[in-house]
């Protein structure tokens, strides 16, 4: 499995773009990249998965540059609700390799 | 629509006591499975994952064990319980697919005293 490196935290104010980057040198052709947002006491939650170059949903943007050796994650206008953790996974989706998680990045967004 | 039932929420237990964390996945087939325990800030630890009935993958070697008895069924278990086993355990289910995804359940707060 590869490993992922993240900044362990990181502070913003409210309505700033926050962009959370995830280090993943020995990624294999087969993997993807999938973030996961986790609040206290509960259960992550699926964020965005992305293989290459851009993907963009309701929540977030994933930028994968051309060799995949890092990701970003983008949260545009963070509110106060986004303190959270957030983990950035990689793996093939098989189902066959297990979701292995780092130790993530705590954001705290400031009032 | 698929849900993931994991009991119970609490559970506070002596040292030395026996242990038996169930969950189970509805609406979906031939799940991947999975136990993590998260101690008070840190990261998830995972610590067993089953791609199918009776077969089960132990990333961690400590004293808890799983089962996987039913397709949607996974249980955690312990035989005697460490003060070190503490923690928030937590359940989720995934199948392979264009988007990998896991769902979650609501965990079980488990303080061994």
């Amino acid at each position: 499995l590869a490993k992922t490196t993240q900044p362990i935290s990181m502070d913003s104010y409210e309505g700033q773009e926050v962009n959370i980057t995830c280090s993943h040198n020995n990624i294999a052709t087969n993997d993807y990249i999938t973030w996961y947002q986790q609040f206290p006491s509960q259960g992550p939650r699926f964020i965005i998965q992305g293989y290459k170059t851009k993907v963009t949903n309701e929540v977030a943007s994933l930028f994968i540059p051309a060799d995949r050796k890092s990701s970003t994650l983008s949260l545009p206008r963070v509110s106060l609700s986004d303190t959270a953790v957030y983990y950035c996974l990689v793996g093939d989706i098989s189902g066959n390799t297990p979701l292995v998680f780092g130790k993530g990045t705590r954001l705290s967004v400031i009032a | 629509s698929q849900t993931i039932h994991q009991w119970p929420a609490t559970l506070v237990q002596p040292v030395g006591s026996p242990l038996s964390l169930e969950c189970t996945v509805e609406g979906t087939s031939n799940p991947n499975l999975y136990w993590y325990r998260q101690a008070a800030g840190r990261g998830l630890q995972l610590l067993f994952y089953s791609v199918g009935i009776g077969q089960i993958s132990s990333e961690v070697p400590q004293n808890l064990s799983a089962s996987r008895p039913q397709d949607r069924q996974f249980i955690l278990s312990s035989k005697k319980l460490l003060l070190s086993d503490s923690g928030f355990y937590l359940c989720a289910w995934s199948v392979w697919g264009p988007v990998a995804e896991a769902f979650f359940g609501q965990g079980t707060r488990l303080t061994v005293v």
